[in-house]
């Protein structure tokens, strides 16, 4: 139990182009997904916290109007990196609280390693 | 805001040894939660053990086991019998009990077994 999918698992796209990376909890509800940034060799940075239903709560110095994050159901939080530029290429990863009778642990998705050319 | 430190950015081991991972971190709260989460290569984040800060008694997962010094603030994992597939990046997080969910992560050990 407590999956936690990632789409897609890489990308690659122009300077100046949108790129939207999905977040999915398979098999449990989680009203609460995290979106972590990774550079290589280095820990995880938080983001974004994102609630079902409300805006999501950005981490200092993280831009919101170019890391747009949606959490329209229980199931589902998205990224989407406006007009990406080659320095925000990175791997980036989700993570969801986990369901009613574990929502101390947070599990995560695969991540996603975005190159911007 | 709390910091998590990881002071061993390399260790290894042999297969079938044991080797412990260090694990300090700074909070003036009483509750919390502890995780160490496991990152391979395919870079997938796999939580290895966790542990209530309200609890005594450490931790255990098969292999894996904790040594929890609330006092000292302390949070180291063994791993016994190393195995081959136990290589990996091993991040150490702390998550406070009463301010949301999110984790914050130490910077990580590189994990390196040999046969």
């Amino acid at each position: 139990g407590a999956v936690v999918s990632q789409h897609p698992s890489w990308v690659i796209c122009k300077s100046g182009t949108s790129v939207k990376i999905e977040c999915r909890s398979l098999d449990f509800q989680a009203t609460t997904m995290f979106w972590y940034r990774q550079f290589p060799k280095q820990s995880l940075m938080l983001m974004a916290t994102s609630n079902e239903g409300s805006k999501a709560t950005y981490e200092q110095g993280v831009e919101k109007d170019k890391f747009l994050i949606n959490h329209a159901s229980l199931t589902l939080s998205t990224l989407t990196v406006t007009s990406a530029h080659p320095e925000d290429s990175s791997f980036y990863i989700c993570s969801a609280r986990g369901g009613v009778a574990d929502t101390d642990t947070q599990y995560f998705g695969p991540g996603t390693r975005l190159t911007v050319l | 805001a709390q910091t998590v430190t990881q002071s061993q950015p390399e260790m290894s081991v042999q297969e079938a040894e044991t080797v412990t991972l260090s694990c300090t971190y700074d909070t003036s709260e009483s509750d919390y939660y502890l995780f160490w989460y496991k990152q391979p290569p395919s870079r997938q984040m796999i939580l290895v053990i966790r542990q209530e800060a309200y609890k005594q008694q450490n931790a255990t997962e098969n292999r894996f086991s904790v040594n929890f010094q609330k006092a000292a603030k302390s949070f180291s994992l063994k791993i016994s019998d190393s195995q081959l597939g136990d290589a990996a990046m091993y991040f150490c997080a702390y998550r406070n009990s009463n301010s949301g969910y999110a984790l914050n992560f130490g910077k990580g050990t590189s994990l390196l077994v040999t046969p």
